[in-house]
């Protein structure tokens, strides 16, 4: 069975500095896709970024960006010049090639950003 | 368009009591999930749909039920509740390829005593 791992379960990062949020995952497939879903005090759960493990290419979305590492199974988040809006319950999350809308997710990294 | 549209967003319960958590999405999407999320867990799936009138367990099915009569609708039965299944419950619906990405409603938080 697949698993996701985020071993950070809290992370600080100072307004404008740049944080690293790491998760790993444990799958035998060879094709999948990867996501970072932000979840604010609001509960809502917002895309952040996308991977698919076809791609050699890491992600990137203005500030965000990852680095898949598809032989280690590593898939961490840089946030580059860190928002106040940016503080956030991050989860890194997996879903097989299915294609059922099935994800599994990681625990969870809470991200405080301080002024 | 609505998307994800849960409800309600927030419900007590007391012990034994059953209830019915009601997900509907308005995009024509295939697939829909139900997770709950506990603190240090993340979220955890509890049933899936790929489509109208086909539903399969997911990791953690005991005590609850789901059916999926119309591509729209995927209510999420608690039969007998218990203090356990305090926690959030988030519905999901993705569509077919080659969208990857799910869409989540706003979250049922839920308690039980």
């Amino acid at each position: 069975a697949q698993t996701v791992t985020q071993s950070q379960p809290e992370m600080s990062v100072q307004e404008a500095e740049t944080v690293t949020l790491s998760c790993t995952y444990d799958t035998s497939e060879s094709d999948y896709y990867l996501f970072w879903y932000k979840q604010p005090p609001s509960r809502q759960m917002i895309l952040v970024i996308r991977q698919e493990a076809y791609k050699q290419q890491n992600a990137t979305e203005n500030r965000f960006s990852v680095n898949f590492q598809k032989a280690a199974k590593s898939f961490s988040l840089k946030i580059s010049d860190s928002q106040l809006g940016d503080a956030a319950m991050y989860f890194c999350a997996y879903r097989g090639s299915g294609n059922t809308g099935k994800l599994i997710f990681g625990q969870g990294t809470t991200l405080q950003v301080k002024p | 368009n609505a998307g994800v549209t849960q409800t309600p967003k927030f419900q007590v319960l007391k012990t034994g009591q059953s209830m019915t958590l009601q997900c509907a999405q308005d995009m024509n999407h295939e697939y829909m999930s139900w997770y709950r999320q506990d603190p240090g867990m993340g979220l955890r799936l509890i049933h899936y749909s790929v489509g109208a009138g086909i539903t399969d367990q997911g990791e953690v099915p005991n005590g609850y039920n789901v059916s999926r009569s119309t591509t729209e609708d995927f209510p999420l039965r608690l039969l007998s509740a218990a203090p356990s299944q305090t926690s959030v419950y988030f519905c999901a619906s993705k569509p077919g390829p080659p969208v990857t990405e799910a869409f989540f409603g706003q979250g049922t938080r839920l308690t039980v005593v």
